[in-house]
Order: structure tokens, then sequence, then C-alpha cells
């Protein structure tokens, strides 16, 4: 099984509009922690937002927040007012247990595209 | 602060020839990990580093490929006998190991193309 889904391969929203992209992740590991990453055309990976499984407040970074369900293995990155540098890449990474394991693993992203 | 960077951010080369790549952390991270992209995918895992110490290895890297950090700072990654099927984007990623977040910063990758 896939441990990181995301199933919206690309989206096209208004700007200034708020937008969702959807991820659901697969651990059994109690100890986990979850990123969202943003890829321009550029190829750089710019770090977004975390949210550990322990953490009991969803994350929230300026204009982007993690609805993070616990229980639905869904850790969605919420963008409010997009703006048209929005336009890019977007991953969503797992590491799973403590320290010992620190590699992410990346879903296959979605490309938001912001309309004028 | 001055990020992670990488050089070159470009590298074409035929097949059959090596290449290394060399990655620049964070100044005060300890721990240097090196992921691949291919198109469509997102970074895929190959290895990391805390200090000089080449922790885990992903089964991707295979014997063609070896990376060091000999002075536990800047890293290198090197490709022998390169393949088309090695093309990708190489992105180097650095982090401060500590209890809780140890978010990982990427720099900008290097794009290997080869012919």
């Amino acid at each position: 099984a896939q441990k990181i889904t995301q199933t919206q391969p690309g989206m096209f929203v208004q700007e200034k509009e708020a937008v969702t992209l959807d991820c659901t992740y697969d651990t059994s590991d109690p100890s986990y922690g979850l990123f969202w990453y943003k890829q321009p055309s550029s190829g750089e990976m710019i770090f977004l937002i975390y949210q550990g499984s322990y953490d009991q407040q969803n994350a929230t970074e300026g204009r982007y927040s993690l609805n993070f369900q616990k229980a639905r293995k869904s850790a969605n990155l919420v963008i409010s007012a997009s703006q048209l540098g929005d336009s890019a890449m977007y991953f969503c990474a797992m590491r799973e247990g403590n320290f010992g394991n620190e590699k992410l693993t990346f879903g296959t992203g979605t490309r938001l595209t912001i309309i004028p | 602060d001055t990020g992670v960077s990488q050089d070159p951010r470009h590298k074409i080369t035929k097949r059959g020839q090596n290449v290394t790549f060399r990655c620049d952390p964070i100044s005060e991270h300890n721990r240097l990990y090196w992921y691949r992209q291919t198109l469509g995918q997102g970074p895929e895992f190959l290895t990391y580093f805390q200090n000089e110490a080449q922790l885990e290895k992903s089964r991707l890297l295979s014997d063609r490929f070896s990376a060091e950090r000999p002075k536990g700072s800047f890293s290198t990654l090197e490709i022998q006998r390169t393949e088309q099927g090695d093309s990708a984007m190489y992105l180097c990623a650095s982090s401060l190991a500590r209890a809780g977040e140890d978010t990982q910063y990427f720099g900008p990758g290097t794009r290997l193309t080869v012919l």
C-alpha cells in the first residue's frame, strides 16, 4: 500500500480563494510526522508546515494550515487567500517513528495553478 | 543562514561516464540527506548522514552510487558508469537533529541528464 496518497494530480483555483490539497497516509507507528513542501518550477523543495502525530492542535503557518484528522489518517493542506505565487507542485511527506528512521516518504504531488 | 547549496545545478553527461555532485548543508545542521526525484514523482530517499557517519542507505543506491561526508560538513554523491535511467533531479537536504520536529530543508537540486 502507498504510504502517502495524494489523489489530486492537478487543481485550478481562482486567485484569492482558499484551496485544500488532500493527503492521506498509512502507518502503524503511533509516532510520526507529516510535512508539506512546495516545489516551484525552479525545483527547490520549500518547507511549508509540520504536524506531529501527538500534536493536539492543527498546525498553522501564516496562510497555511494543516487539517489533521488522525482517525481518518488525513493531513490536508489548506491555503487561505491564494496568490499567483502559490502556483507550484505541492508534496505531502511522512517520517515514521522516532529517531532512527529519518527518511521522508513523499506522495506523488498535486500541481496547483492559481488563475488570475 | 545561507541555506542548502548544491553544485552543479545541471549536469549533462554521456552514458558510461562518472559524475560527482556536491552538497553544502546549513552550517549548524548535523544531518544530511540525499534524495532522487524523477519526472512526475515525489523525491525518493537515497541515503543520510549524521555528522560523518552514513547511517542508512536505500535499496535504490546501487553499487554504482557512493556518497561521502568526510568531515561532517559538505557531502558528495558520485555515480559511476552512468546509465540513462540515472537521469533525474538529485536533491540534498539537511536538518538539525533534536527531539521533536527535525525538519529537512532542501537545496535547489542537481538535474542530471544522461545521453
